[in-house]
């Protein structure tokens, strides 16, 4: 079965960098995903679509800020010079045939 | 830029039905599939359906299929979801989102529409 776990929350400080994680199940370990922002209150937001080999490639005026990378099963968005406006739910999402599957989000909390 | 527009929310009774729309801008509307996706209060992203650039094929999440119906009008640049049978638990924001490439990921997405149900 095709999951996607993600820690359900994660900290860091302004200024600072943090990296989130998405983990893909046993047997699905070699596929993309995609990652998306949700600030308080808003649709969610397209950042990137990050491949096995760690090249991703981003949403229309994602700033520098934010890159993904990859090793094995994990997929990670990592996230530096934290600003205020970074704090949000950060949802990966990945795909199989006929179906579309998210993971359960990180809220992720400036300090 | 490209623009996506839910209507069509409110307070419904179980059992009964609603049609959301989602109109789109900015792009050129026949050139992509597009999906819904919802989000029950306080909870994650579920994806609901997905229709083909030109409406002939279509997907459901498996907690949907048979009540839920996903069409589009490609002259009206406009997509639809006509939901049948309304339960609690279809309470939800119901986002419109544009797929990036073949069925794969997002990459543009509404604001929502509210659906409520309850008596």
């Amino acid at each position: 079965q095709l999951v996607l776990t993600q820690s359900p929350s994660a900290s860091a400080s302004l200024g600072a960098s943090v990296k989130l994680t998405c983990t893909l199940s046993s047997g699905h370990t070699n596929y993309a995903i995609a990652w998306h922002q949700q600030q308080p209150e808003k649709g969610p937001r397209y950042l990137m679509k990050l491949n096995t080999d760690g090249s991703h490639s981003k949403g229309d005026g994602i700033p520098d800020r934010f890159s993904g990378s990859s090793s094995g099963a994990e997929r990670y968005l990592t996230i530096s010079s934290l600003q205020s406006e970074d704090e949000a739910d950060y949802y990966c999402q990945t795909w199989g045939t006929g179906i579309q599957v998210f993971g359960g989000g990180t809220k992720l909390t400036v300090l | 830029q490209v623009q996506l527009v839910e209507s069509g929310g409110g307070v419904v009774q179980p059992g009964r039905s609603l049609r959301l729309s989602c109109a789109a801008s900015g792009f050129t509307f026949n050139n992509y599939a597009m999906h819904w996706v919802r989000q029950a209060p306080g909870k994650g992203l579920e994806w609901v359906a997905i229709i083909s650039h030109d409406g002939t094929d279509k997907e459901y999440a498996d907690s949907v299929k048979g009540r839920f119906t996903i069409s589009r009008d490609n002259s009206k640049n406009t997509l639809f979801l006509q939901i049948s049978s309304l339960r609690g638990e279809d309470t939800a924001v119901y986002y419109c989102a544009r797929d990036r490439e073949m069925a794969t990921h997002f990459d543009y997405w509404g604001q929502g529409t509210l659906v409520t149900v309850s008596s």
